[in-house]
């Protein structure tokens, strides 16, 4: 079935880039989308990358697609504090009606 | 601001009790989805409707029910309440509801005590 995989913890100093991984299986996705949740609040979308796109570059965000290993990575540049949060990874199911998710990967950057 | 909105922000409630939670999309998307967000499951796709009708349905309990309305704001009615419903609940929209970008509310967190 459908999953997404990612790692769990990413751990930063402020000014490096930090770089999230994620795995898919359902190369069907039209798209392939980062989310960020901040500390007690929602889901915003980040970025996201047309899945015939090898990469997609957003101010300090850059996204790379693999399609041939089914590999998705968000890297941000020079990595702020207000940066640390949930980065989720996520497509979208077979039939295009849901989002499947990733565990999100929690980025914890120090000064 | 994603422009979807959600209702309440917080809710406490008792085992055994229903509860609705309200969401009103982004103006001009048709379709809505809803997310259960929890520590051992992570988020997990409910349900989906699309100008009024239900269009797909994913781990949703038969304890959870959901309408769409004809102004497209939708709720979320959860009965027989446990302590395992305690979630976050997120409301998203999309403008036609297929192979779509999301636009994700701010949720409701649920607790049952």
């Amino acid at each position: 079935g459908e999953d997404v995989e990612q790692s769990l913890f990413l751990s930063v100093r402020e000014g490096d880039s930090s770089v999230i991984n994620c795995t898919y299986t359902d190369s069907s996705s039209t798209y392939l989308y980062w989310y960020k949740q901040e500390p007690g609040a929602g889901l915003q979308l980040l970025t996201y990358i047309f899945s015939n796109m090898d990469m997609k570059q957003d101010q300090r965000l850059t996204v790379l697609l693999n399609k041939k290993d089914k590999h998705l990575s968000l890297r941000i540049a020079d990595t702020q504090t207000g940066d640390s949060a949930i980065y989720f990874c996520a497509e979208n199911n077979q039939a295009g009606t849901a989002l499947i998710f990733g565990k999100g990967t929690t980025l914890s950057v120090s000064s | 601001d994603s422009g979807v909105t959600q209702t309440p922000k917080h809710l406490i409630t008792a085992t055994g009790q229903r509860v609705t939670l309200r969401c009103s999309p982004r103006s001009g998307d048709l379709s809505v989805y809803w997310y259960q967000q929890s520590l051992d499951q992570g988020l997990q796709f409910l349900i989906q409707y699309y100008n009024g009708e239900e269009r797909a349905k994913g781990n949703i309990l038969e304890r959870f029910s959901a309408q769409q309305f004809p102004d497209l704001h939708s709720e979320l009615n959860l009965s027989s309440l446990e302590l395992g419903d305690s979630a976050l609940y997120f409301c998203a929209s999309s403008l036609s509801g297929i192979g779509e970008t999301q636009y994700f509310g701010p949720g409701t967190r649920l607790l049952v005590l």
